[in-house]
Order: C-alpha cells, then structure tokens, then sequence
C-alpha cells in the first residue's frame, strides 16, 4: 500500500507559538489530502479538506485563520496551527488520495500528537 | 453521508472469529460502505470496502444484507494485533475526493 508520513510525530510547544504539521505522500501523488482531528477517547474529525494548488476547504466550526493549510505540492500538505493554546492539544491526522487508482483508498498517516502547555 | 450505528465496545478470544455489525438503515444506492480500523496510537488503515456483493481480502470479509440496511466485517481469527478501534463508514460514490467521515467505531479488544 502507499505510504503517507507525518512530521513530527509529536511536539510539545509553549501557548501562544506557533506549530506547523508537515504530511507527505512518500511513494505516490496526491491532489487531495485531508486534515483530520482526534481528542482523547474520540473519534476522528474531520477539519480541512486540502487541494493542490487551491485554498483548502474548512468543515463548519474550523477556523481557518488558526488552522493554515497549505498544499503546494502533490505530495506535501502542512498544517499550521497558530498561536497554539492548550485546547488545541490534540492528535493530528492526514490523509491522502492516491490518484489515478482502481479504488479511491484513502492512506492516513500516523498522526502528530501536539501538546500545548 | 447516511449514518451509520456500530456498538461501541466487543470483546473477542485470539483465534476465535469475529463479527462486527453495522447498521446503515438510510443507505442510499450509491453509498459505498468501507470498513477502517485504527489501532491504538496509530492513523486509521484501510480493511475493506464493498457495494453490494459480499468481499474477501487477505484481512478480512465483508458480508453485505441483501437490503443493504446492514454489514458484517468478519475477521476469521482475532490476534491480539486485531486489538483496534473499527469503522463503519458510508461514503456516496467510489470517489476518493471525498473525505471520510468517522463515527464513533467499535472498540475490540482481544483476550489471549
């Protein structure tokens, strides 16, 4: 299967700087990647649809002045969350679409845990 | 994307098969139903997926209700690496430019 990283896999940062989550597609190319979010104990939310070369897609409630998605190319996607608080401690989580597939899987990567002191 | 309802926690013996239920009373006839488990401190991976017509792979089978209104995924002997968080989803049509959409899950434990 494809193979989808993230970096780091976990930070821990001071409120109020500003943390930046890179994912990319290692052995494949994706024009869509996703953003999801997972509190303890939860499920996966899903918060920003990121597309190559146009501004991402927030789902209602994201703000996307905090969460700084850029995807620039196709196979790099970062997340950037801003002035970072500690209720934004969180797992972060993408994934991405390998395109030009007979089945449209979806390949997620391991998550970055980011604690927020 | 329909809903669909799982039972939030099972509990199965290592190499004892497995059956996970999954209603999805409201699915409408282009909604693909995929299956993905999440172990523990890990990003979700891919089980299965299917339509219609029941599905094997290496991992595991998907047994589909004629009426479509409901699932199985049936894992054929539970490791303990089997222990993870399982996904139901619904996802209208085939497209992977579409995001998923996670429920709750059925958390699996597994006893040696």
């Amino acid at each position: 299967g494809a193979v989808v990283s993230q970096h780091p896999s976990w930070v821990i940062c001071k409120s109020g700087t500003s943390v930046k989550i890179e994912c990319r597609s290692l052995d494949f190319q994706a024009t869509t990647m996703f953003w999801y979010r997972q509190f303890p104990k939860q499920s996966l939310m899903l918060m920003a649809t990121s597309n190559e070369g146009s501004k991402a897609t927030y789902e209602q409630g994201v703000e996307k002045d905090k969460f700084l998605i850029n995807h620039a190319s196709l196979t790099l996607s970062t997340l950037t969350v801003t002035s970072a608080h500690p209720e934004d401690s969180s797992f972060y989580i993408c994934s991405a679409h390998a395109s030009g597939r007979s089945y449209n899987e979806q390949f997620f990567g391991p998550g970055t845990r980011l604690t927020v002191l | 994307d329909a809903k669909t309802t799982q039972p939030n926690s099972m509990e199965s013996n290592e190499e004892e098969p497995v059956h996970l239920p999954c209603n999805h009373s409201t699915i409408s006839g282009t909604d693909y139903i995929h299956w993905y488990r999440q172990l523990p401190s890990q990003g979700p991976e891919y089980v299965i997926h299917g339509l219609t017509s029941n599905v094997n792979n290496r991992m595991a089978s998907l047994a589909i209700a004629e009426d479509r209104k409901s699932s199985t995924l049936i894992l054929h002997r539970a490791t303990l690496r089997d222990a993870a968080v399982y996904y139901c989803i619904l996802r209208v049509s085939n497209s992977g430019n579409t995001p998923l959409v996670f429920g709750k899950g059925t958390r699996l434990s597994v006893i040696a």
